[in-house]
């Protein structure tokens, strides 16, 4: 069964880089043919998906956010970390890292998500 | 790119069925779709995959109450002998080659 756990700060100031880590136990990043990515949710509003990468081939971006997004896989620790740069007030969100273990299907696991709060 | 459509709420009745929508826009009609549900304060849980052709696969401890079955561009979402914890947020995802989507989610509430 994987686990994903997000972890970082949970205050970012405007126009700084927002910076998160999900960590995985019960399955290797590097051994995978899976989807890892990371989804948010604003506070009262609907899910948002920002970023998927399959490890040592491709990665797949929001368009409306792929100028600030950069997503990095760190296969010694097994964690999968999201950059969201120049934030503003909009970027307000609960964000969940998750997983697909087929781009042809939903995101079977969820970490239990990391509000981040831009404000100064 | 997809566009998935759904009513932003809902409501039933303790122990009733309840049939939720998510509408595929055009030229994405044959798509597959996931449900996920998100109950009150918690992470989303996927539900299901569904297929165009109707059939789908539930995740891994998903109950019976829960199926899925298609018309056209709908994908729907059935949940039979309403309980407590079904009152929550039901979103569906899709995607194409490059990029994914969620529907705005139906807001369920269990009367």
């Amino acid at each position: 069964q994987l686990l994903l756990q997000e972890s970082g700060p949970g205050l970012v100031k405007p126009s700084e880089t927002l910076s998160l880590i999900c960590t995985v136990s019960g399955g290797s990043i590097s051994g995978s043919s899976f989807y890892w990515g990371w989804i948010r949710q604003p506070p009262g509003k609907g899910l948002e998906w920002i970023v998927n990468i399959y490890y040592g081939a491709n990665t797949y971006y929001n368009p409306s956010l792929k100028s600030r997004v950069n997503i990095s896989v760190d296969t010694s620790k097994n964690q999968f970390s999201l950059n969201l740069s120049s934030v503003t007030a909009a970027d307000t969100a609960v964000y969940y890292c998750a997983v697909t273990l087929s781009w042809y299907d939903g995101h079977q696991h969820w970490g239990q998500g990391a509000l981040v709060s831009v404000s100064s | 790119q997809p566009v998935l459509t759904q009513s932003s709420s809902a409501s039933a009745s303790l122990g009733s069925s309840v049939k939720l929508t998510c509408t595929l826009s055009s030229g994405h009609g044959t798509d597959i779709i996931a449900w996920h549900q998100q109950q009150p304060g918690k992470a989303p849980r996927y539900l299901m995959k569904l297929e165009g052709s109707g059939n789908y696969n539930k995740g891994s401890g998903i109950p019976d109450r829960f199926s899925g079955s298609t018309s056209g561009a709908d994908r729907f979402l059935t949940i039979s002998n309403l309980q407590s914890e079904d009152e929550a947020d039901y979103y569906c995802e899709t995607w194409d080659n490059k990029i994914r989507v969620f529907g705005g989610g139906t807001k369920l509430t269990v009367l």
